[in-house]
């Protein structure tokens, strides 16, 4: 069973800092998605890496894959309260079902 | 388009009672998934289907039945709840087991 770790497990920041959270596993997977879920909803797709050492930017978020395609990290610039919400990450095996981290629950304060 | 709806949003059973969860997707997904929701354990997969009439177990299948007897339509059963099975549970589908998974707004069920 392919295991992912997410950390920091919770966060609280005010608006305008930056921060970063990451996504480790000592498994290998192809392809690595990341999710935000809002309170009393389901999780949405922000963004699917590939290549090792890709970089993906989402206006300020930017999210990188690992060279060894073991492990992300997820960096939000200038948070804004708007950003506020559970942070999951999915990894994808080879023919195997993506499986989900725990999830980051990140606050971002006014 | 509605994307995935699941119903109900609420439920509470008691223990030994059945239940089914429906989803439908409107996206002419082939890939769909049961999964369910805990605090600090993420989404954990209990059943999913590559297709029509096709279904498979997850990583937490036990204590639950699926069918897929039509491509837009997911059933997840309950034959006789137990208070573990407490959960928030989503559906989701996709095109294919690499794209996006599209979800639901989840089923919150309580098992007393």
């Amino acid at each position: 069973t392919q295991l992912l770790e997410q950390s920091p497990q919770f966060l609280s920041i005010q608006e305008g800092e930056n921060l970063t959270v990451y996504c480790n596993s000592s498994s290998v997977f192809s392809s690595l998605q990341w999710y935000r879920q809002e309170p009393g909803e389901g999780p949405v797709l922000l963004v699917t890496v590939v290549t090792g050492g890709e970089v993906k930017k989402l206006k300020r978020l930017t999210f990188q894959f690992g060279d060894a395609r073991k492990d992300s990290s997820l960096h939000i610039t200038a948070a804004q309260p708007g950003d506020t919400g559970l942070y999951l990450c999915a990894g994808g095996g080879y023919g195997q079902n993506f499986v989900f981290g725990p999830g980051t629950r990140l606050s971002v304060l006014p | 388009n509605a994307g995935v709806t699941q119903t109900p949003k609420f439920r509470v059973l008691k223990t030994g009672q059945s239940m089914t969860l429906l989803c439908a997707q409107d996206m002419n997904h082939e890939y769909m998934y049961w999964y369910r929701q805990d605090p600090g354990m993420g989404l954990r997969l209990i059943h999913y289907s590559v297709g029509e009439g096709t279904t498979a177990k997850g990583e937490v299948p036990d204590g639950y039945n699926v069918s897929r007897l039509k491509k837009q339509n997911f059933l997840l059963g309950l034959e006789s709840a137990a208070p573990s099975q407490t959960s928030v549970y989503f559906c989701a589908s996709s095109y294919g087991s690499y794209n996006e998974q599209f979800f639901g707004p989840g089923t919150r069920l309580t098992v007393l």
